[in-house]
């Protein structure tokens, strides 16, 4: 059963440019979350989804980043015009429901560093 | 504003000794999370401890709740070089939030000396 898949590992963009970072959640799970990681500091909440609706996006700035999760395939996280600040590692969990009470399993993460 | 508050920030210590953290919250909880991360790598989730709990092991880990002072320690017992990580408590946002999003401390940079 593998586990939550995220790629690119690494992604490098100029500033301006678009990134689009995907989560493949584990098998069985319809709910994605998505943290964002500054260097040396914990994780942050960016986005909630189950399957063709965001459920919370009070983490989201509200420019420039967007997130779906369609009925097909994975979830993107998708940032337009990128600037320099956004160069951070992006991380993306997976859990069976969106309770609290459940663990989120965790994707290797997405590197962006922005030129 | 910060839910999970760690300290220390930075352990150093030698293999075989214990190592523990401490993490702070502000608001009520259901549940409150460890996770370790190794240096530029995922989260990997060590433990769950519910709310109406004080104390749970798994293994050579150790947690405790005390929700009265709304902390949480993490005890590793024998450290091993391989335990070197950065550890992250993490809490929902009991019942002001049914989403399950995680608030996640600063974090404990572990160091486990040979």
């Amino acid at each position: 059963n593998a586990g939550v898949m995220q790629n690119p590992r690494h992604l490098v963009r100029r500033r301006g440019q678009e990134a689009r970072l995907r989560c493949s959640p584990m098998k069985g799970h319809s709910h994605v979350y998505w943290y964002r990681q500054l260097p040396e500091e914990g994780l942050k909440f960016m986005v909630y989804l189950q399957k063709e609706n965001i459920i919370d996006e009070s983490g989201m700035p509200k420019e420039r980043f967007s997130a779906e999760f369609p009925k097909e395939g994975p979830s993107i996280l998708r940032i337009q015009q990128v600037v320099r600040g956004d160069s951070a590692a992006y991380f993306c969990a997976s859990s069976p429901t969106g309770s609290a009470k459940n663990i989120q399993y965790f994707g290797a993460g997405t590197r962006l560093s922005v030129l | 504003s910060q839910q999970g508050e760690e300290d220390p920030q930075a352990l150093s210590i030698q293999e075989g000794e214990n190592a523990t953290m401490n993490c702070s919250y502000k608001t009520s909880i259901n549940n409150l999370q460890w996770y370790r991360q190794n240096s530029g790598r995922g989260l990997v989730h060590l433990i769950l401890i519910r709310s109406n709990e004080r104390e749970k092991h798994s293994g050579r880990l150790r947690v405790t709740l005390d929700t009265s002072k709304k902390s949480s320690s993490l005890l590793i017992t024998a450290s091993r070089a391989a335990d070197t990580a950065s550890y992250f408590c993490a809490t929902d946002e009991g019942w002001a939030s049914n989403t399950g999003k995680l608030i996640f401390g600063q974090g404990t940079t572990l160091q486990v000396k040979p």
